[in-house]
């Protein structure tokens, strides 16, 4: 089994870009599908991208998804960042038993 | 659209048992699988384990071997999550949601159900 390691918190002003990463303990990232959700209070998780770096339809194209094995990482790029961004967000991938894995979440202020 | 609705909030003992539904609408349930996953008050999200909608195959998370049941009523495209043995750390909000088996995407999510465990 590995674990996905993401920042516990990051901030950036409104108009920037930033990024939050996620990187696998063990095995290569590659290797198996990332999805990213965003978290508001109070709500269930939505998807902003699924399978690495696919937007579903309704996401800004502001978000977008990577994977980079030299740092066995995902990321997570939101540019124009907007107070409407602020949110938890989590990225969610698999092991070689079909178990689904999350990340620690990332905790997003836009101030 | 595609929805998941959930059974309302819950109040357990300790040691009782827990189980919340998940109504599908919208696509063809048989061809995705069910999820469920937990959040404990501020904290992350927990995977339970998954079923199958087509041929009932579960995989659960290891922490809850033998302590939860997954099944699904095809008849009423319901999925049903049982916990037994309730404690107060199962205190959480319990999300369902619908798993593309390919990718093990999870998407959309029910609107969550909160469970409260307290003597």
């Amino acid at each position: 089994n590995f674990m996905l390691t993401q920042p516990h918190s990051v901030s950036e002003s409104p108009g920037k870009t930033l990024t939050i990463s996620c990187t696998r303990s063990s095995g290569s990232i590659v290797s198996n599908y990332v999805q990213w959700y965003q978290q508001r209070p109070g709500s269930a998780p939505t998807t902003v991208i699924y399978e690495d770096n696919q937007r579903p339809s309704g996401v800004p194209d502001r978000f977008s998804g990577s994977i980079d094995s030299s740092s066995n990482s995902a990321s997570l790029t939101i540019s124009g960042l907007k107070t409407e961004d602020e949110a938890d967000y989590y990225c969610q991938s698999y092991d070689s038993t079909n178990h689904v894995v999350f990340g620690g979440g990332t905790k997003l202020t836009v101030l | 659209q595609v929805q998941l609705v959930q059974s309302g909030a819950e109040v357990k003992k300790p040691g009782a048992s827990l189980k919340v539904s998940c109504k599908a609408s919208g696509y063809t349930f048989t061809s995705f699988a069910i999820s469920w996953v937990r959040q404990a008050p501020g904290q992350g999200l927990e995977w339970l384990g998954w079923i199958s909608a087509y041929n009932g195959n579960r995989n659960y998370a290891q922490k809850f071997q033998g302590r939860v049941t997954m099944t699904t009523d095809t008849s009423t495209n319901t999925a049903y999550m049982e916990l037994k043995s309730l404690r107060s750390d199962d205190t959480a909000v319990y999300f369902c949601a619908r798993h593309k088996g390919s990718s093990h995407w999870l998407d959309p999510w029910g609107q969550g159900t909160q469970v409260t465990v307290s003597s």
